[in-house]
């Protein structure tokens, strides 16, 4: 089955611990992103990739970073975290038709940061 | 600036009853816009691709427009099931593939 899988789905931890959320696609797309989801603010893109070792900033990239060293895989990580971090995480895959690459999400992460 | 702006916030229909989401862009170029469909706690399921203004696409109750400023996502005879937040994203021409913004949705309610 066709899918990007992320984790861990739910995640709670403190200010100033050192994680990461994994992402993995099975589609052999060349394109990956990571975006944050809040209330009243949407959907807001972190980072995106275009291939391997090849990232770029999105829209909202302060106290992200993340890494891209195999096709399939796309980790964000989180070397501070603090609690306006505190949100839901979606991580995407796409490839290019020539006219445009539709993104297919994953399931979400659920981070809190006490 | 906002580059994508979806209205209303949030619509409530009564089962049956058709309606219309909007989302408005103002990038200089457009390469696709991008209709999604998010359940609540789970990641946007991908509805429909426009390119180009003119274009129509459906499915089942929906079917996405576009025009050059404005894409409308009609809900015709709606169910219960298609309540939902509908989202539409746009990927502006000259931009890396993979750079996506999206608007804010639009909450749907169908009422039984």
């Amino acid at each position: 089955e066709a899918q990007v899988t992320q984790n861990p789905r739910y995640l709670i931890t403190v200010t100033g611990k050192k994680l990461t959320v994994t992402c993995s696609q099975n589609m052999n797309h060349e394109y990956m992103s990571w975006y944050r989801q809040d209330p009243g603010l949407g959907l807001r893109q972190i980072y995106y990739s275009m291939n391997v070792e090849v990232t770029d900033k999105g829209d909202v990239p302060e106290g992200y970073k993340v890494s891209r060293k195999e096709k399939r895989n796309f980790p964000l990580i989180l070397e501070s975290p603090s609690p306006n971090q505190t949100s839901l995480y979606f991580c995407a895959s796409s490839h290019s038709t020539g006219k445009g690459d539709t993104q297919y999400f994953g399931p979400g992460t659920r981070l809190t940061v006490l | 600036e906002d580059q994508v702006t979806q209205s209303p916030e949030a619509l409530r229909l009564q089962e049956g009853e058709s309606s219309s989401l909007n989302c408005s862009y103002t990038v200089s170029g457009l390469r696709g816009l991008f209709w999604y469909r998010q359940d609540p706690g789970k990641g946007p399921e991908f509805l429909f691709t426009l390119y180009s203004a003119g274009e129509e696409k459906e499915k089942e109750r929906l079917k996405a427009t576009l025009t050059k400023k404005e894409s409308f996502l009609h809900i015709t005879a709606p169910k219960p099931e298609d309540s939902a937040t509908y989202l539409c994203a746009v990927q502006e021409s000259g931009t890396s593939y993979g750079k996506l913004t999206f608007g804010q949705g639009t909450i749907l309610t169908v009422h039984p």
